[in-house]
C-alpha cells in the first residue's frame, strides 16, 4: 500500500495559464475526492467520484474547474484560465463506499499563481 | 446547510498538561463527526470519528473526543500533551444519508505545545 499520490507537490504557474493536477487514489479505493485548502483554513470540498461517476461537485466551484476519472483509477483536476484567487494546496482523498472508511489524504499539490 | 466552528485559531499548552480543543457543529440531524490532525507539509491523518453508540471515542496517539447531541459538541481532548502533538487539528462532519460522502471541515486549531 503506497498510499494517495499526487502530482506535482508544486506548481507554479502565471495568470491565465492552465494547469493540470494528478491524484493516484489507494489501489482498491473506489472513492476519490478533490478538495482546497487556502492559508488558515480548513480543506474545502471540491468534488468527488464514485469509480468513474463524478457523484458531486461543489456549488462554489468555477466553471474553470474541472475533474475526471476516466477509469475509476486515477482522476485529473484542471483549473482553466488561472487566477491569482486559486493559489491554494489541493488536495486528494480516496476512501472505499461508507462512513465506517476512512478518507486517506495525499500530500497535496501547491499552487501558485502570479 | 451544515457547518463547524472550531473555537479558537491558536492553542497553546505546556508539555504534560491537558489539550482541550473545542468543536460545535449546526445540524438538525447530527452528522458523522471526525478530528483530523495535520504536520506540516503532509496530508490529514484521521484521529478518531463518531459515527454511532458509545458516544466517547478513543482515537491514535492518546487522544480522545465526547459527542454531546444537546451541545453539539465534539471536543477532543488528551490528558498529557507531548511535543510531537504540535499540530493543526481539524474538525469535521459528514452527512449522515451519504455513505461517507464529503467531509466539511472547521477552520483549524493549530496546537502548540511548549517545553
Amino acid at each position: 500500500d503506497t498510499g494517495v499520490s499526487q502530482d506535482p507537490r508544486h506548481k507554479i504557474t502565471k495568470r491565465g495559464q492552465n494547469v493540470t493536477f494528478r491524484c493516484d487514489p489507494i489501489s482498491e479505493h473506489n472513492r476519490l475526492y478533490w478538495y482546497r485548502q487556502t492559508l488558515g483554513q480548513g480543506p474545502e470540498f471540491l468534488t468527488y467520484f464514485q469509480n468513474e461517476a463524478q457523484l458531486e461537485k461543489s456549488r462554489l466551484l468555477s466553471d474553470r474547474f474541472s475533474a475526471e476519472r476516466p477509469k475509476g483509477s486515477f482522476s485529473t483536476l484542471e483549473i482553466q484560465r488561472t487566477e491569482q484567487g486559486d493559489s491554494a494546496m489541493y488536495l486528494c482523498a480516496s476512501s472505499l463506499t461508507g462512513v465506517m472508511y476512512e478518507q486517506y489524504f495525499g500530500p497535496g499539490t501547491r499552487l501558485t499563481v502570479t | 446547510a451544515q457547518s463547524v466552528t472550531q473555537l479558537g485559531s491558536h492553542v497553546s499548552v505546556s508539555e504534560g498538561a491537558l489539550v482541550l480543543l473545542r468543536c460545535n457543529y449546526s445540524s438538525s440531524v447530527p452528522p458523522y463527526l471526525f478530528w483530523y490532525v495535520q504536520y506540516p507539509n503532509q496530508g490529514l491523518q484521521l484521529l478518531l470519528k463518531y459515527t454511532t453508540g458509545a458516544t466517547l471515542v478513543k482515537g491514535i496517539n492518546g487522544f480522545e473526543a465526547e459527542f454531546k447531541k444537546s451541545e453539539t459538541s465534539f471536543h477532543l481532548t488528551k490528558p498529557s500533551a507531548h511535543m510531537s502533538d504540535a499540530a493543526e487539528y481539524f474538525c469535521a462532519v459528514s452527512d449522515r444519508g451519504n455513505q461517507g460522502g464529503k467531509l466539511i471541515f472547521g477552520q483549524g486549531t493549530e496546537l502548540s505545545v511548549k517545553p
